[in-house]
């Protein structure tokens, strides 16, 4: 499993709270992605990271912010959750070398009431 | 801007059948491709990759640059093969941006 977790794995939480998801790797890899996963959009690429505080914008950012203090970590942040954010968050990694591909973790499913 | 479309949703097929999923992409530079596959309750994980030319449980992808395809080939689907399918392409420049497609799920009926 790439040494990849995510947590909370599981989160209902109401509109207009703010929800942090974690993403957390021991292969000191570089670059880190987050993805939800939504029926009839597949995965669509939230922000990525490729290297500590060095991020950038996916395609559906909006609403979201990220941060990566350490290599190890990177943080997705609900500043006011929606329903709309009801989804399966899913972090990758990937060294970003050669033909190097991507691991993802188990995923967090987040519930927005 | 880069772009994959995968234009089946469901794509249903009997046990010993052929499988073809489709896979286009739009790309101003030299792609990387990918195929994912997700399980039932499993996280995704890689199937192949273009540049690898290698064939996993069977299945097999060719670049087409010509008509921007990379559609995903079994000769004989299997029971086991009923998953979730995700082409991926992932530019070359330096940011290693990937972007997934819609998905196709792939059901085999007995």
């Amino acid at each position: 499993d790439a040494g990849i977790t995510q947590s909370p794995r599981h989160k209902v939480t109401e509109t207009g709270t703010p929800v942090t998801l974690r993403c957390h790797q021991t292969e000191n890899h570089r670059y880190m992605y987050w993805y939800r996963q939504d029926p009839g959009h597949g995965l669509r690429l939230i922000h990525y990271s490729y290297g500590v505080k060095d991020t950038d914008k996916g395609e559906v950012s909006d609403g979201y912010s990220v941060s990566r203090s350490k290599t190890e970590d990177f943080l997705l942040t609900l500043e006011s959750a929606t329903s709309s954010q009801t989804s399966v968050y899913f972090c990758a990694i990937s060294l970003g070398r050669g033909t190097d591909t991507q691991y993802f973790g188990p995923g967090t499913r987040l519930t927005v009431l | 801007a880069q772009r994959v479309t995968q234009p089946e949703k469901l794509l249903s097929v009997f046990k010993g059948a052929p499988v073809e999923l489709k896979c286009n992409y739009s790309y101003s530079g030299s792609p990387e491709l990918f195929w994912y596959v997700q399980y039932s309750r499993q996280r995704l994980q890689l199937l192949l990759r273009h540049i690898s030319r290698e064939s996993i449980k069977g299945f097999t992808a060719d670049l087409n640059k010509g008509e921007t395809s990379f559609h995903l080939k079994k000769p004989f689907a299997q029971e086991e093969d009923s998953a979730m399918y995700y082409c991926a392409l992932r530019n070359s420049g330096g940011y290693q941006k990937v972007t997934f497609g819609t998905g196709t799920k792939l059901q085999v009926i007995p």
